[in-house]
């Protein structure tokens, strides 16, 4: 059955530090997200492809985060500088479409922050 | 806009004993309702979803869910609880504008032996 990839699936780094983390969504979703799942809350939708253009980013915080999906497969999401709040789970997401009801997620990337 | 109350923390059944996960949402329009499982340090697993038709919706591993309109609810059952269906569980909400989900806080579903 394919999967959601995502790797690392630990990373620990200092405060101030570029931490990047990588998805490779189903093959042939068009779709991808990026969630932040904080301990003890459920996931908040961080920013949303359609292919290799963004469609949600409402509540990525811009000024430290950036996403890309250059040829609209594989996704990276970059944090710069890290602070001790971004520690979190954050996971990747994908469906067939933006239409598509369903969402397949991956295991996640742990992050924390000293 | 949209939201997911999920009221319970967690719930705790014993194994063989009917459970029930508690979910009431709110949305604008005509709901899209998703039950997700979640076990430690893994990603989120899709159980179910309820988009139109029958209220009963079932779903992966034994589960199924009632979609109640008048009381806004999409509760999570099960007839008999295994220990291994302890972990947690999220209701989500799509509406149809914006097209992205809205999860609860999650329930922890604990089933003792």
């Amino acid at each position: 059955e394919a999967e959601v990839a995502q790797s690392p699936r630990y990373k620990i780094t200092e405060k101030s530090q570029a931490v990047a983390f990588w998805c490779d969504p189903i093959s042939g979703h068009a779709t991808l997200y990026w969630y932040r799942q904080i301990l003890g809350q459920g996931p908040e939708l961080l920013v949303q492809f359609q292919d290799e253009s963004v469609v949600d980013d409402s509540q990525l915080p811009k000024d430290r985060f950036s996403a890309e999906r250059l040829k609209g497969v594989d996704s990276t999401l970059k944090i710069q500088p890290a602070e001790l709040g971004d520690s979190a789970m954050y996971l990747c997401a994908s469906s067939p479409d933006r239409n598509q009801e369903t969402q397949y997620f991956g295991p996640g990337t742990r992050l924390l922050v000293l | 806009a949209q939201s997911v109350a999920q009221p319970e923390d967690q719930v705790n059944v014993a194994e063989g004993n009917p459970l029930t996960v508690k979910c009431t949402y709110s949305v604008s329009g005509n709901p899209y309702l998703f039950w997700y499982v979640q076990y430690p340090n893994r990603g989120l697993q899709f159980l179910l979803k309820y988009i139109t038709g029958d209220n009963l919706v079932k779903g992966s591993y034994g589960f199924e869910a009632e979609f109640n309109k008048s009381q806004t609810s999409f509760h999570l059952k099960k007839p008999s609880a295994l220990v291994s269906d302890s972990a947690l569980y999220f209701c989500a909400v799509r509406d149809m504008v914006p097209s992205t989900l809205t999860f609860g806080k999650g329930t922890m579903l604990l089933v003792s032996p």
